[in-house]
């Protein structure tokens, strides 16, 4: 299975400034045969479901405000979230998608400083 | 809009089995999509259960070593989920998820606890 593991576990930033959580795989999950990476990011607020925020490691889905980006390849991928609102409190995860079993990373709870 | 809601007992006792269905609105479940059962526990975090086709080709976590089968029901539109065997560790919150290239559509999940 390929494992996913984000730094940090938490962290706490101020209002306005810049989110950075990082996503390490265990192998590749670059396709180069499409040239894409296969790696999502997901949104997780208290008592919701995940909410895909990212896919193809920076392709923002419909939706999801500017403020979101990713970035990387083949084993290391950051999400970014600039300019950090009280509503972007949640739990981020990263997926791969490359191979099955589909896994997730472990999570990154992020809280307003 | 798309729409995914899952249903079924919240509490099932220990060697038993976990069954659960997934009523998909505003898409149909033969659509090019795959149809996936993804589960959340604070021991485990979200954990990929399995995932099925409607012409019923379906993928299977290997770590659940056969306890599990999703079908779909095209008549009704929904997907289900039975895991055999349950132990307190299967307890979770259970979500249904749309899959085209990853889980783009999420249910509002269900908690199942397995107890006696």
């Amino acid at each position: 299975d390929i494992v996913l593991t984000q730094s940090p576990d938490s962290l706490a930033v101020s209002l306005g400034e810049t989110a950075t959580i990082k996503c390490k795989s265990s192998q590749s999950i670059f396709f180069s045969s499409t040239g894409f990476n296969y790696l999502a990011w997901f949104q997780q607020k208290a008592g919701q479901p995940p909410k895909l925020l990212i896919y193809w490691a920076s392709i923002r889905e419909s939706g999801v405000p500017d403020r979101f980006s990713g970035s990387g390849s083949e084993t290391d991928f950051t999400l970014t979230i600039n300019n950090l609102q009280a509503e972007d409190v949640a739990f981020y995860y990263c997926q791969q998608y490359y191979s099955s079993p589909f896994t997730f990373g472990q999570g990154t709870k992020l809280e307003i400083e | 809009h798309v729409q995914l809601q899952e249903s079924g007992p919240g509490l099932v006792k220990p060697s038993g089995t976990l069954s659960l269905r997934c009523a998909v609105s505003g898409d149909s479940i033969s659509s090019n999509n795959w149809w996936s059962w993804v589960r959340q526990s604070p021991g485990k975090g979200l954990e990929w259960i399995g995932e099925i086709f409607h012409s019923g080709n379906s993928n299977y976590n290997p770590s659940f070593k056969g306890r599990v089968t999703i079908s779909v029901d095209k008549d009704k539109n929904q997907l289900s989920l039975r895991l055999n065997s349950v132990t307190a560790a299967d307890t979770a919150v259970y979500y249904c998820a749309r899959r085209l290239k990853t889980f783009d559509t999420w249910g509002q999940g269900t908690r199942v606890t397995v107890s006696s």
